[in-house]
């Protein structure tokens, strides 16, 4: 069974700062997904970015990249010039490639607050 | 936007009785997942929906059931209701060519 650790219950940050948020995962899979998911409190789930496994390069949305460690089954967000939009929570997730399997397990959040 | 809704937005039942949730996925999107997020928690894996049949579930008995319509528009339906199944319930659609999954905002369902 795949399991997604997320060690930082919550974190803040003064806007403008750059943050990171940790993620580790257990899995004996070889292919696999990995996203981040922001949830304000607004409840909807939105996309941040994604990974696949089997790309070595680190993948980058604007202002959001990510740190992925596949030897280390790590994959940490890191947040340049936080905005105050941003507060949220933040949930990282891991979905095999497997017809039939693909359900996403998530961890159980960082609550990230900007402070202005 | 993700092009995925849900309703009701709100639901309040009692113990016991059966309730139906709807999601509308986007177009061209013939895969669906149901997940279950407990207050504090991250969302849980119910069932997936690929071409109107269940091909994957997680750990949920099976009083949680659901279905899948041509249309792109699934249900999700919960019999027996307990307390514990107070919680926000989210569909997620994808195509299957894919493997992003994208959202609705949920149904808060509270059972008392």
């Amino acid at each position: 069974a795949q399991t997604v650790t997320q060690s930082q219950p919550e974190m803040s940050v003064q806007e403008a700062e750059t943050v990171t948020l940790s993620c580790t995962y257990d899995t004996s899979e070889s292919n696999y997904y990995l996203f981040w998911y922001k949830q304000p409190p607004s409840r909807q789930m939105i996309l941040v970015i994604r990974q696949e496994a089997y790309k070595q390069q680190n993948a980058t949305e604007n202002r959001f990249s990510v740190n992925f460690q596949k030897a280390a089954k790590s994959f940490s967000l890191k947040i340049s010039d936080s905005q105050l939009g941003d507060t949220a929570m933040y949930f990282c997730a891991f979905m095999i490639s497997n017809f039939g399997n693909e359900k996403l397990t998530f961890g159980t959040g960082t609550r990230l607050t900007i402070i202005p | 936007e993700t092009g995925v809704t849900q309703s009701p937005t709100h639901l309040i039942k009692t113990r016991g009785q059966q309730v139906t949730l709807r999601c509308s996925s986007q177009s061209g999107h013939n895969t669906v997942s149901w997940y279950q997020q407990a207050l504090g928690q991250g969302p849980q894996f119910i069932f997936q929906y690929y071409r109107e049949e269940e091909n994957g579930r997680g750990n949920f008995p099976p009083r949680f059931s659901g279905l899948q319509f041509p249309n792109y528009s699934s249900e999700l339906n919960v019999n027996a209701l307990e307390l514990d199944d107070s919680a926000l319930y989210l569909c997620a659609s994808r195509n299957p060519q894919q493997e992003t999954q994208y959202f609705g905002p949920g149904t808060r369902l509270l059972v008392l």
